[in-house]
């Protein structure tokens, strides 16, 4: 079982608030992502991060932003929430010596923006 | 462009028989391929990892094939049972040195009957 945190699980919450999602790992890992998956579709990477100080964006375009000022530490921040925002954020880590670079993943953070 | 597919969204197989996903792909020649497990509302977690250069992998009841020739990976479940009803993703990592090359299919859900 992989020892990665998500906080909140569930969030509702209005439109053009600001909200951060919080996530942690305490195994050490290096690498850090943040997936966004809509119900019954593929993962899409929106962050990842090699190590502290470290942020790039992923595949899908995203307006959260991301920091990594701690190596357990990788929270996501949306400054305006709007209805489109609305989905299953994942956050992953994984270590770089690992090979295939397998990832281990949070439960998720469900978000709805009304 | 680029695709992953899985075949069919959902897929329904009696206890005690042999479950066989599927995934192809186009335009990719990936390092890896890896195979992981979804419940509902949860996060994947990883099952099995395949390199280009193996052309089969065992793990208790699980079975891997990489055909690179053909694109495709099959996902064997022997001995199936109710409690393996869940998604399986396959997520394929081009280079295997960092999560902006992995990219996952949409899933098969698999509902095994008692």
């Amino acid at each position: 079982e992989a020892d990665i945190y998500q906080t909140p699980r569930y969030l509702v919450i209005g439109t053009g608030k600001k909200i951060t999602l919080e996530c942690s790992q305490t195994m050490g890992h290096d690498k850090m992502y943040w997936y966004q998956q809509d119900p019954g579709m593929e993962l899409h990477l929106i962050h990842y991060s090699y190590g502290v100080n470290s942020t790039e964006k992923g595949d899908l375009s995203s307006e959260s932003t991301v920091s990594r000022i701690r190596t357990e530490h990788f929270p996501l921040t949306l400054e305006s929430a709007r209805p489109s925002h609305t989905s299953q954020y994942l956050c992953a880590s994984s270590v770089s010596a690992l090979p295939g670079n397998t990832i281990y993943f949070g439960e998720g953070s469900w978000l709805t923006v009304v | 462009s680029q695709k992953i597919e899985q075949n069919s969204e959902a897929l329904n197989i009696q206890e005690g028989k042999t479950a066989t996903l599927t995934c192809n792909y186009t335009n990719y020649s990936p390092a890896y391929l890896q195979w992981y497990r979804q419940d509902p509302g949860r996060g994947p977690v990883f099952l099995l990892l395949i390199r280009e250069n193996e052309k089969e992998k065992r793990k208790e009841r699980l079975k891997v094939t990489f055909d690179t020739t053909l694109k495709q990976s099959l996902f064997h479940i022997t001995a199936s049972q109710p409690a393996d009803s869940a998604t399986y993703l396959c997520a394929l990592d081009i280079s295997g040195t960092g999560a902006n090359n992995l990219f996952f299919g949409t899933g098969t859900r698999l509902t095994v009957i008692p």
